[in-house]
């Protein structure tokens, strides 16, 4: 299977802990993106990196989230002191930027639950 | 008007009829857009982009309107398969921190 995978699928934490997600994209992509997505919702943009480099963050992404794609293939997303209010599906994406399109392909996603 | 606006529903709709979206958006500058379906509890997928006028795939037709500013996505010959949430994507301004923005979506529910 060569498309996005992510890791663990579903994730259920006490609040107060730290939790961190992986993604890896489709290899050849240089672009990925971190989103979050509740129920009846569309996916929020959190952040972006082209190839290891952090272009942008949302507002959304307050300072208990830290993002990084050392090496510019897989990423992980840390979420520090979790909040009930984390709760979501966390959603990684990658493209590979040609011109001005950036089509984008999903992962299934990292369901975190936090109690 | 907001940056991303689509018309949640849910549509329900006969098999083999047509159905018709619109997503309407702000940001005057977008040079591209994407329709994406979303099965329950699933990820998004890719269903049709759209960089000028408009786009057909098979019983799929996406179309572009700049000057009202407005994408729809036309199913024709509906199958119960088509049932889903679609969501519409644009990018978003410049300088913004909103680097793609996602419509809610539209749920479009096909009745036997």
């Amino acid at each position: 299977d060569t498309g996005v995978s992510q890791d663990p699928r579903h994730k259920i934490t006490k609040r107060g802990q730290n939790v961190t997600f992986r993604c890896d994209p489709i290899s050849e992509h240089n672009r990925l993106y971190w989103y979050r997505q509740t129920l009846g919702q569309g996916p929020e943009f959190l952040t972006y990196f082209q190839n290891e480099a952090q272009l942008e963050k949302s507002r959304l992404l307050s300072d208990r989230f830290s993002a990084e794609r050392p090496k510019g293939s897989f990423s992980t997303l840390e979420i520090q002191r979790t909040e009930q209010g984390d709760s979501a599906m966390y959603l990684c994406a990658s493209s590979l930027l040609r011109g001005f399109t950036d089509t984008q392909y999903f992962g299934p996603g990292t369901r975190l639950t936090v109690l | 008007r907001k940056e991303v606006e689509q018309d949640p529903g849910p549509f329900n709709v006969p098999e083999g009829a047509t159905v018709a979206f619109n997503c309407t958006y702000s940001n005057s500058a977008s040079q591209s857009f994407f329709w994406y379906r979303q099965d329950c509890r699933k990820e998004p997928k890719l269903l049709m982009s759209v960089y000028s006028s408009g786009n057909e795939d098979g019983r799929f037709t996406a179309q572009l309107n700049r000057a009202s500013q407005y994408i729809s996505l036309l199913i024709r010959d509906s199958k119960l398969s088509d049932s889903a949430t679609y969501l519409c994507v644009v990018p978003g301004p410049e300088n913004r921190d909103d680097k793609i923005i996602f419509g809610k979506g539209t749920r479009l529910h096909i009745l036997p």
